[in-house]
Formats: C-alpha cells, structure tokens, sequence
C-alpha cells in the first residue's frame, strides 16, 4: 500500500524556519518526483514546488510566492522528501501536503500525504 | 503561468443525480490534467489522471474526458459521500496550476 506521512508542523514565529519531513512506503521512492501542496484555511490548493530525481539530477522548482524561502530537498536512502520554510510569513499558514506521481502498473496514479498544519503567528 | 478555470464554483445537485464539472487550461496541455476530490478536514483524494484515467481504487461512476483547453469530470448516480470539493490541476509544465475548485453540495 502507498503511504505518504508527513511530520513536522507546527506553530512559528515570523520571520523563523521550520521543516516538514514526508516518509513513503509501498512504491520506489528513488522513481517518483516528490510534490508540496499547500492550503490556507478556507482556501484552495496552491502548489508549491517540486524535486526530480536522481535521474534528473534532484532538479527542484518553486511557485513564485515562496521562492528564496523555501527549499524542497530528498534522501533517497530514507525514502524521505523534505520542505525547508525559512523567513515564514503569517500569510504562509496553511497545511502542507506531500503528493507524489507514481507510474507503476497496478498502482498508478498520484497519491498524497495526510497535511501537516504550519501557522505562522506571534 | 497556465491558468486553469473551473465551472461552476458551486453546484446543488440531489442523490441520484448525475452532473459534470469543468475545468478550462488557457492553453494546450494535451491530457496533462488530474482530477481530486476533497472532503471537510481531509487530505485530497486522487480520482482521474492523465484526463481520462481512473486512479486504482476509484469507482466507475467517476469519468474524466477531454483534451487541450477543455475537460470534464463527470459523477453519475450522486450518493451522500460524493459531495465534495473537486479541484482539477494541469501537470504539462511547471508551475503547476489548480483550478480554484468546485463545491459540490446536496440540494
């Protein structure tokens, strides 16, 4: 079974850091590019960015909003994607999604994992 | 940036009924889209890939069609569970976009 489980959330001050871990199971990791999603309270999905794979040389991308503030990184040996959030901004509070694409006969599709909730306030 | 445009934002629908939400790319993206469903305090829940394509586990009563600008998630024979918000999301280049969802509620 696809397991994506993510950890790490919590309360933070502007202008702090925090970091989101996502663990999979039940596919290849090494295969799938890893996806962040995000979600403000009574919002809809925004994207976040992206990490290839080794294959295609860990390239990362960014949506513009976060930019020089957010890193999205993997190991491939813990089957692990993370989020790095630095200079968080109160408009950065959203839960967090980790979703990977997965092309494997039999369990194709995209799957996600449960959200991790980020509030930035002081 | 490839905007995706989702209509109606809203729709009442009763069970048993059958309806269909669209979602409209600014440009071509060939079948680069995916379909989710999303319920009150819960995660996304993956229903159609590649436009048309049932992700593993999804009941037939779900179907995606369409192709370029324009596609369509359509949902027979409306039960309880089916009212949702339904987002669509282009994945032919990056950034990707989601539509800004539809909610689907019981009339």
């Amino acid at each position: 079974e696809v397991q994506l489980v993510e950890s790490g959330g919590g309360l933070v001050q502007p202008g702090g850091s925090l970091k989101l871990s996502c663990a999979a199971s039940g596919f290849t990791f090494s295969d799938s590019p890893m996806h962040w999603v995000r979600q403000a309270s009574g919002k809809g999905l925004e994207w976040v960015g992206r990490i290839r794979t080794r294959a295609n040389n860990y390239a990362t991308i960014y949506a513009a909003s976060v930019k020089g503030r957010f890193t999205i990184s993997r190991d491939d040996s813990k089957n692990t994607a993370y989020l790095q959030l630095n200079n968080l901004k109160t408009e950065d509070t959203a839960i967090y999604y980790c979703s990977a694409p997965i092309a494997v006969t039999g369990i194709s599709g995209i799957y996600w994992g449960q959200g991790k909730l980020v509030t930035v306030s002081s | 940036d490839i905007q995706m445009t989702q209509s109606p934002s809203s729709l009442s629908a009763s069970v048993g009924d059958r309806v269909t939400i669209t979602c409209r790319a600014s440009q071509d993206i060939s079948n680069y889209l995916a379909w989710f469903q999303q319920k009150p305090g819960k995660a996304p829940k993956s229903l159609i890939y590649a436009a048309s394509t049932l992700q593993s586990g999804v009941p037939s009563k779900f179907s995606g069609g369409g192709s370029g600008t324009y596609f369509t998630l359509t949902i027979s024979s409306l039960q309880p569970e089916d009212f949702a918000t339904y987002y669509c999301q282009q994945y032919n280049s990056d950034p990707r976009t989601f539509g800004q969802g539809t909610k689907l509620e019981i009339k």
